[in-house]
């Protein structure tokens, strides 16, 4: 597609539920990025995947966050048992370049989910 | 650590007015600077960028000037408009690794 596409735009989900995000990264984009953004906040990295492989998960809070990326392709972030400080918006972010390219790259977003933990 | 810190808002401006919005950074290194826009429902987009000390990253009438000596990205533009109220985030890149530190962002509204 022509950008990032990520779904559902937003979710509502009861405290202890498991919830799915997905995202759809630009085709052929070989690097892909999963940050948090709480309320009022910058967002936040969570992990990066280079195609299939997932070379950096130092960002998730906790055993409860996982991604996959099977295919090299789409993306999924999954939490399970969620808790009310997972509310956030979950952005994903692409690029053409491995490793996202230069250190003066830029990354495509898109507009991200946000969870709601009731 | 790495860090980005950018002035808190709202920042609420008549049209035409000159919009600064402050930005300093803490990193080791010789980071890349950046400034992102996001619009209301939609997400991040790159606005410009500087990788080096001394560069101007300009686009759409703003600019912002890589200062190393005060650790500084400011963004400045000399004329606002109405299309330009979004919330703007300020971010670096390391030259190692591939993150984005982003600062907690400024919210901008014009009015007419």
């Amino acid at each position: 597609g022509a950008g990032v596409s990520q779904s559902p735009r937003y979710k509502v989900a009861k405290r202890g539920q498991d919830v799915a995000l997905r995202c759809d990264p630009i085709s052929g984009h070989v690097s892909l990025f999963w940050y948090q953004q709480a309320l009022g906040q910058g967002p936040e990295f969570l992990t990066y995947f280079q195609n299939e492989a997932q070379l950096d998960k130092s960002g998730l809070p906790s055993d409860r966050f996982f991604a996959e990326r099977p295919e090299g392709s789409v993306s999924t972030l999954k939490i399970q048992r969620t808790q009310q400080e997972d509310s956030a918006v979950y952005l994903c972010a692409s690029s053409s370049r491995s490793g996202g390219g230069r250190v003066g790259d830029g990354y495509t977003f898109g507009s991200g989910t946000r969870l709601t933990v009731v | 650590g790495d860090s980005v810190t950018q002035m808190e808002g709202p920042v609420t401006l008549s049209e035409e007015a000159f919009l600064t919005i402050n930005c300093t950074y803490t990193a080791t290194g010789y980071p890349s600077l950046f400034w992102y826009v996001q619009y209301p429902g939609e997400g991040l987009q790159l606005l410009l960028k500087a990788t080096k000390a001394d560069d101007k990253g300009s686009n759409k009438g703003f600019e912002a000037t890589y200062r190393k000596e005060t650790t500084s990205f400011h963004l400045e533009k000399g004329s606002v408009q109405v299309s330009d109220s979004a919330v703007y985030f300020c971010a670096l890149r390391k030259n190692t690794g591939n993150q984005f530190y982003f600062g907690t962002g400024t919210s901008l509204t014009v009015i007419p």
